[in-house]
């Protein structure tokens, strides 16, 4: 059985280092197509594809967000890492993290929310 | 980036009828295009994949079709588990985008 769970700080201030923690079961990224994706979706809207890590460590990023995010993983404790910096308010979202199936997103995990405020 | 829309915004619709939402990409996007459902306060789940390939466990009322611009989702005999929202996104090639979503209500 497949799944996903994130956590995260829930509140940080503007300026702040996000740092987000994917955690998952039934799958192993040492294993050829395997991938995880973050995406994130502010409160009574859209979804935002944010950057999805492979099994060979490689790394796809959002063009409109490269510069402040950083991913990475732990395949022996099966958990990925992303990291936002420089949060500022509209960074206020529920984050996801999904297990990539080639390209699509084939399990989710329930989501963390983390809202940006001073 | 690929631009994709999604009409419409919203749809009342009543258990039974049968709806349709369109999906429609700025470029050619092949039939590299997945299809989720979401339910208020859940996170989303994979409804089609490859514009037709109905994921594991989805029920056959779903169904998709098209390829190239233009793309549907269509539900056969709505049920009550099926109001909620639904998102394409292209999965052809970085960045993968999403459509706007669709809110399907029970009229």
């Amino acid at each position: 059985q497949v799944t996903l769970k994130e956590s995260g700080p829930g509140i940080l201030q503007p300026s702040q280092t996000l740092s987000l923690t994917c955690s998952f079961s039934g799958f192993s990224l040492s294993t050829s197509g395997m991938g995880v994706g973050w995406i994130r979706q502010p409160s009574g809207k859209g979804l935002e594809w944010l950057a999805h890590i492979w099994w060979d460590d490689v790394k796809r990023y959002n063009p409109a967000l490269k510069s402040r995010l950083t991913l990475s993983k732990n395949t022996s404790s099966s958990q990925v890492f992303l990291k936002i910096a420089s949060v500022d308010t509209a960074d206020t979202a529920t984050y996801y993290c999904a297990r990539v199936d080639s390209a699509w997103f084939a399990y989710w995990g329930q989501g963390t929310l983390v809202t940006v405020s001073a | 980036d690929i631009q994709m829309t999604q009409s419409p915004a919203s749809l009342s619709a009543s258990v039974g009828e049968t709806v349709t939402i369109t999906c429609r990409a700025s470029e050619n996007i092949y039939s590299y295009l997945a299809w989720y459902q979401q339910k208020q306060g859940k996170s989303p789940h994979l409804l089609v994949y490859n514009a037709k390939t109905l994921a594991e466990g989805v029920p056959s009322r779903f169904s998709g079709s098209g390829s190239g611009t233009q793309f549907s989702l269509k539900i056969n005999s709505l049920q009550p588990e099926d109001f909620g929202s639904y998102y394409c996104q292209h999965h052809y090639g970085t960045p993968p985008t999403f459509g706007g979503g669709t809110k399907l209500e029970i009229k």
